[in-house]
C-alpha cells in the first residue's frame, strides 16, 4: 500500500518569513494529493490539493508543487503568520486510499 | 463551520464502559469516514460508509462497532475499550467515494480518553 513520508515534524519561522513542507508518496498510481491545516481544537481543513496531471497550484499565500517523478510533493507558504501557526498533513490517494503523512508542526514567531 | 458536527467533543471512559460517539453532516455528502488520530501518527482510517454502506474495515478491533444509520449520520459504538485506545476520533464526510471527488470535510473530533 502507500506510503507517506512528511519533514519536517516541526518548523518554527519569523513572521514574513517563507515555510516549506515536503511529503514523499511511495506508489507511482497515487493521482490526487491534498494539504490539510489543523488548528487546535479542530479538525483538519482542506487548504489545498493538485492532481497528478499539475505540476504547481497556487492560491494566494500557499502553493504546491509536485513532481511525479521524484514521487514528492510540497507545500509553500510565503509571507507566513501568526494565524498560519497550526499542524499541517499531507495525504496522497489512489483508487480511494488516501494516506497521510504524520504531520508539520509549524509555529510562525510574531 | 466544516458542516460535520461530532459530539460529544470530550469522553472519558472506565475499560468496562458502553459509550457512542455521534456525527452528522449537513453537507449532501454520501460518503462517511471514521478516523483515528494520535499523536505524532498519520491519521489511521477505521471504517468508510458509502451510500449506507460499510465499504471498508480498516482491520479495527471489533470493540468499536459502527452504524450508518442513513447518509447524514454516522455512529461508533464504543464497549470494553483498552487504554491505547485513548485518542481524538474524527468524523469526515465527502460527496462521494468514487475517487472523482475526494475533498474530505473533517468534524472537530471526539477526544477520548480510556481509562
Amino acid at each position: 500500500g502507500e506510503n507517506v513520508e512528511q519533514h519536517p515534524s516541526t518548523l518554527s519561522v519569523q513572521e514574513g518569513d517563507s515555510a516549506v513542507i515536503k511529503c514523499t508518496y511511495s506508489d507511482s498510481a497515487s493521482n490526487y494529493f491534498p494539504w490539510y491545516k489543523q488548528e487546535l481544537g479542530k479538525g483538519p481543513q482542506l487548504i489545498i490539493d493538485i492532481r497528478s496531471n499539475v505540476g504547481e497550484k497556487k492560491d494566494q499565500r500557499i502553493a504546491v508543487t509536485l513532481n511525479k517523478t521524484a514521487k514528492h510533493f510540497s507545500l509553500h507558504i510565503t509571507e507566513t503568520q501568526p494565524e498560519d501557526s497550526a499542524v499541517y498533513f499531507c495525504a496522497a490517494s489512489v483508487f480511494n486510499d488516501m494516506r497521510f503523512g504524520a504531520g508539520t508542526r509549524l509555529t510562525v514567531k510574531p | 463551520e466544516t458542516g460535520v458536527t461530532q459530539t460529544p467533543r470530550h469522553l472519558v471512559m472506565g475499560m468496562t464502559n458502553k459509550k457512542s460517539l455521534k456525527c452528522e453532516q449537513h453537507l449532501g455528502h454520501n460518503a462517511m469516514y471514521w478516523y483515528k488520530q494520535s499523536a505524532k501518527k498519520p491519521l489511521e482510517l477505521m471504517f468508510v460508509y458509502n451510500f449506507k454502506e460499510q465499504t471498508e474495515n480498516n482491520s479495527v478491533p471489533s470493540r468499536f462497532s459502527p452504524e450508518c444509520p442513513n447518509s447524514s449520520h454516522l455512529f461508533l459504538h464504543l464497549h470494553t475499550l483498552q487504554p491505547e485506545d485513548s485518542a481524538l476520533y474524527l468524523c469526515a464526510s465527502s460527496q462521494d467515494q468514487a475517487g472523482v471527488n475526494e475533498k474530505l470535510f473533517f468534524g472537530s473530533g471526539t477526544q477520548l480518553s480510556v481509562l
